[in-house]
């Protein structure tokens, strides 16, 4: 069992849609939850990360974990084609990053 | 700010032959890794340095994979001989310190023929 599971996806959604991405994960250690998001040919980018169980907002982006369930998800609001893109959840125990496989999301106009 | 530099940006060797990346991270950050992001994968950590010391290489297959940051700044991984199964994005990332902060560079995209 691989300690990261990720939707493989792909998805595609129109313009204006909510866009939902999930993990799920096995390691109790892990202490931070991390999205990026990763444009072709790009290197990925942090997009936002939190440490507690709950919700976190940032602009149309909304990242929770449920450590309960070792659950983690990424909402993306009113969806625009720029947000078209693969977008990978990360999780951190010590210094230590592991990525789940990727979501490739495309939004069409 | 500068990000992290790579190159080159794409090569393609047949197998067996030997070929080298190089990074240099951002300035002033002491943490740098090398990931390995095949194809549909999410990237793998192959080798953690914390200035010019290893952290972490335990995912590095030392048999054909070396990397070096000697003056605790830029760094170089290199493969020899290549394999097939090498062909990826080789991704180097910065921090100033743990994970959390982690740059990443745009990435050498290899293939092995």
């Amino acid at each position: 069992q691989k300690e990261v599971e990720q939707d493989p996806g792909p998805l595609s959604v129109p313009e204006g849609a909510i866009v939902s991405l999930n993990c799920t994960y096995s390691n109790s250690a892990f202490q931070y939850f991390m999205w990026y998001r990763q444009y072709s040919r790009k290197g990925p980018e942090l997009l936002m990360y939190t440490y507690s169980s709950g919700n976190k907002e940032d602009g149309r982006f909304t990242a929770q974990v449920d450590k309960s369930s070792k659950y983690i998800s990424l909402f993306i609001r009113d969806s625009q084609p720029s947000d078209s893109a693969t977008y990978l959840c990360a999780m951190s125990s010590d210094y230590k990053l592991s990525f789940g496989a990727g979501t490739t999301v495309t939004v069409r106009a | 700010e500068a990000g992290v530099a790579q190159s080159p940006r794409y090569k393609i060797i047949e197998k067996r032959q030997s070929v080298a990346f190089w990074c240099n991270p951002i300035s002033g950050h002491a943490t740098l890794y090398w990931y390995q992001q095949i194809l549909g994968q999410g990237p793998k950590l192959l080798i953690q340095f914390q200035n010019n010391g290893v952290v972490d290489d335990s995912q590095l297959p030392k048999d054909r994979f070396s990397a070096e940051r000697l003056k605790g700044v830029d760094s170089t991984l290199k493969i020899q001989p290549a394999k097939l199964e090498d062909s990826a994005v080789y991704l180097c990332a910065s921090s100033l310190g743990g994970s959390l902060g982690q740059f990443f560079g745009p990435g050498t995209r290899l293939t092995v023929l």
